[in-house]
């Protein structure tokens, strides 16, 4: 079945990097997301990766993927003060239609 | 701004009550997803439409239901409310059928009294 898991919360000081986790139980996964919520705001879609890839950068996003773990991290370096928010990981499984499948979320509060 | 439009923002009802949410996709994506975010349950996906017909449901209460109309908005029906439906819903959309990510909309927040 479908099951997507991440810590709770995460503490960063401005300036250095975030390596947010997730693991994911169904190999069959098809592409795997990240999305960034701000309080009081819908999803935001940061990136994704197809699920036959090992990594993805986009400016300050890198994303890694661990297939035969189902261990997926994104890394956000040089962290602001507006990277705060929650983030969440989804995967999507083509024979599943194209539904999200959402972990808990991650709570990153950037220091100053 | 994601494109995705919902109306209204803030919906406050009372127990046995039936709400419409409101949601139009981005211009010319032909698919519209609704999902709602409550604290005990997190983001759970409800149902799917594609340019009108309905395509996967999810963990979608009888109590609720959706449609896609022919100008692409659609509609989330919420009946006989009870105290546990108070949560975020979210609409999203997408291009087609099967696209990589979808765009999700501000929200509404119903609170049931």
């Amino acid at each position: 079945g479908e099951d997507v898991e991440q810590s709770l919360f995460l503490s960063v000081r401005e300036g250095d990097s975030s390596v947010i986790n997730c693991t994911y139980t169904d190999s069959s996964s098809t592409y795997l997301y990240w999305y960034k919520q701000e309080p009081g705001a819908g999803l935001q879609l940061l990136t994704y990766i197809f699920s036959n890839m090992d990594m993805k950068q986009d400016q300050r996003l890198t994303v890694l993927l661990n297939k035969k773990d189902k261990h997926l991290s994104l890394r956000i370096a040089d962290t602001q003060t507006g990277d705060s928010a929650i983030y969440f990981c989804a995967e999507s499984i083509r024979a599943a239609g194209n539904k999200l499948t959402f972990g808990g979320g991650t709570r990153v509060l950037v220091k100053p | 701004d994601s494109g995705v439009t919902q109306t209204p923002k803030h919906l406050i009802t009372a127990t046995g009550q039936r709400v419409t949410l409101r949601c139009s996709p981005r211009s010319g994506d032909l698919s519209v997803y609704w999902y709602q975010q409550s604290l005990d349950q997190g983001l759970q996906f409800l149902i799917q439409y594609y340019n009108g017909e309905e395509r996967a449901k999810g963990n979608i209460l009888e109590r609720f239901s959706a449609q896609q109309f022919p100008d692409l908005h659609s509609e989330l029906n919420l009946s006989s409310l009870e105290l546990g439906d108070s949560a975020l819903y979210f609409c999203a959309s997408s291009v087609a059928l099967m696209s990589t990510g979808q765009f999700f909309g501000p929200g509404t927040r119903l609170t049931v009294l």
